[in-house]
């Protein structure tokens, strides 16, 4: 599976939009761009995933270059709750399910 | 819908002594995994079942640690005898399938393991 780098820690204004990038330039065909959260205290939480296309729900928006090189996760309007760890994860296709967790970005949503 | 389910929560023992978790997936999920995660890393696979059967424990140190699943339902996790270094949060994951880019999996809340 390709690697994924991402900054360490990052701060956001409550009420801002948080942009967490995500380098995987060596990502291939067939593998999928994952998000997962982790909150203090609590285990990984999935956000969303995506192949090509942007993906939005309820909890986070993701923009995939046209490349595929790169990713930015974005949470539309931060909220202190949303103080966690954020991974992002590259799983292939043909995978069995195994995801490994890099160091992830620590955002820490301030009042 | 319950989520993952383990305990205990939290559970301490001295380097030598053996120590078991629990784990008891989502109703219906054939995927269940164990993970470790040491303070301030990210969670490390350990191994991960397909119903009752391993699909992958290739970062599982076997000399000391195993698993099982019985009946394709809960699943123990066994450490014996535990190392200082086996100090880490032991996470129980499950999905409904795995594979193909459909990898959404639930995690418990963790049993945090102190060996002194």
């Amino acid at each position: 599976d390709a690697k994924t780098t991402q900054p360490p820690s990052m701060d956001c204004a409550e009420g801002r939009a948080a942009n967490l990038p995500c380098n995987h330039s060596t990502i291939s065909g067939n593998e999928y761009v994952y998000w997962y959260r982790q909150i203090h205290s609590q285990g990984p939480q999935y956000i969303t995933h995506g192949l090509k296309n942007n993906e939005t729900n309820e909890m986070a928006s993701l923009i995939i270059t046209e490349d595929r090189k790169s990713s930015t996760l974005i949470l539309p309007h931060a909220t202190l709750r949303d103080t966690a760890v954020y991974y992002c994860i590259v799983v292939a296709a043909s995978n069995t399910g195994k995801l490994i967790f890099g160091q992830g970005t620590t955002l820490q949503v301030k009042p | 819908e319950a989520g993952v389910a383990q305990s205990p929560r939290y559970k301490i023992i001295e380097k030598r002594q053996s120590v078991a978790f629990w784990c008891n997936p989502i109703s219906g999920h054939a995927t269940l995994y164990w993970y470790q995660q040491i303070l301030g890393q990210g969670p490390k696979l350990l191994i991960q079942f397909q119903n009752n059967g391993v699909v992958d424990d290739s970062q599982l140190p076997k000399d000391r640690f195993s698993a099982e699943r019985l009946k394709g339902v809960d699943s123990t996790l066994k450490i014996q005898p535990a190392k200082l270094e086996d100090s880490a949060v032991y996470l129980c994951a499950s999905s409904l399938v795995a594979g193909w880019g459909i990898n959404e999996q639930f995690f418990g809340p963790g049993t945090r393991l102190t060996v002194l």
